[in-house]
């Protein structure tokens, strides 16, 4: 079966300092993978998708970007938080939707970052 | 573009009682799938039901059912005899179909809806 995990789960950050958040899909290949930010307990705004290795796709101009170096890994990254970077971030994924189109996502757990 | 339009905020319901969390969509694709999330405290994403645009039939799972009405881009959810553990928030969510093309294969998610149910 397949299986997402993200982490770390909660993250304080100061203003300032790098961000990396990572997610790994296990027991499938070539996903589609995506990485949403939820401010204030509601919306999911998509920040990225990516479609395959080192394919990445960007839906907001922010100072956070994005790197999938393996198949099912894909990173969330910044190299100066704001605090308007504080959310929480979801990381999802979806079969080829040429495929499979109704699988809809697999979201992980969710990562807390609070910037201070 | 696709939007989602949720446009209760909030709902509550009785324990045992029916509810139903409104959803409405936008979209000149003809083929495209529906879908809605619960996220209950836990923050976790949970799929509940789909629907896919071609069929008539309204899907359901369990206690979940939805009414699609095509003609009207109307997507409800009904939940029959409420639970306490069915508090959550609800999203409802739209993915184009493949012949919209790769970037449409995001989902657009509404703004949720904020549902307590009343022991």
């Amino acid at each position: 079966s397949q299986t997402i995990h993200q982490w770390p789960a909660t993250l304080v950050q100061p203003v300032g300092s790098p961000l990396s958040l990572e997610c790994t899909v296990e027991g499938t290949s070539n996903p589609n993978l995506y990485w949403y930010r939820q401010a204030a307990g509601r919306g999911l705004q998509l920040l990225f998708y990516s479609v395959g290795i080192g394919q990445i796709s960007s839906e907001v101009p922010q100072n956070l970007s994005a790197s999938r170096p393996q198949d099912r890994q894909f990173i969330l990254s910044s190299k100066k938080l704001l605090l308007s970077d504080s959310g929480f971030y979801l990381c999802a994924w979806t079969p080829d939707p040429e495929i499979r189109p109704n699988y809809g996502y697999t979201f992980g757990s969710g990562t807390r970052l609070t910037v201070v | 573009a696709q939007t989602v339009t949720q446009s209760q905020p909030e709902m509550s319901v009785q324990e045992a009682e029916t509810v139903t969390l409104s959803c409405t969509y936008d979209t000149s694709e003809s083929d495209y799938y529906l879908f809605w999330y619960k996220q209950p405290p836990s923050r976790q994403m949970i799929l509940v039901i789909r629907q896919e645009a071609y069929k008539q039939q309204n899907a359901t799972e369990n206690r979940f059912s939805v009414n699609f009405q095509k003609a009207a881009k109307s997507f409800s959810l009904k939940i029959s005899d409420s639970q306490l553990g069915d508090a959550a928030m609800y999203f409802c969510a739209y993915r184009g179909g493949i012949d919209s093309g790769a970037g449409s294969y995001q989902l657009t998610f509404g703004k949720g809806t904020k549902l307590s149910v009343i022991p």
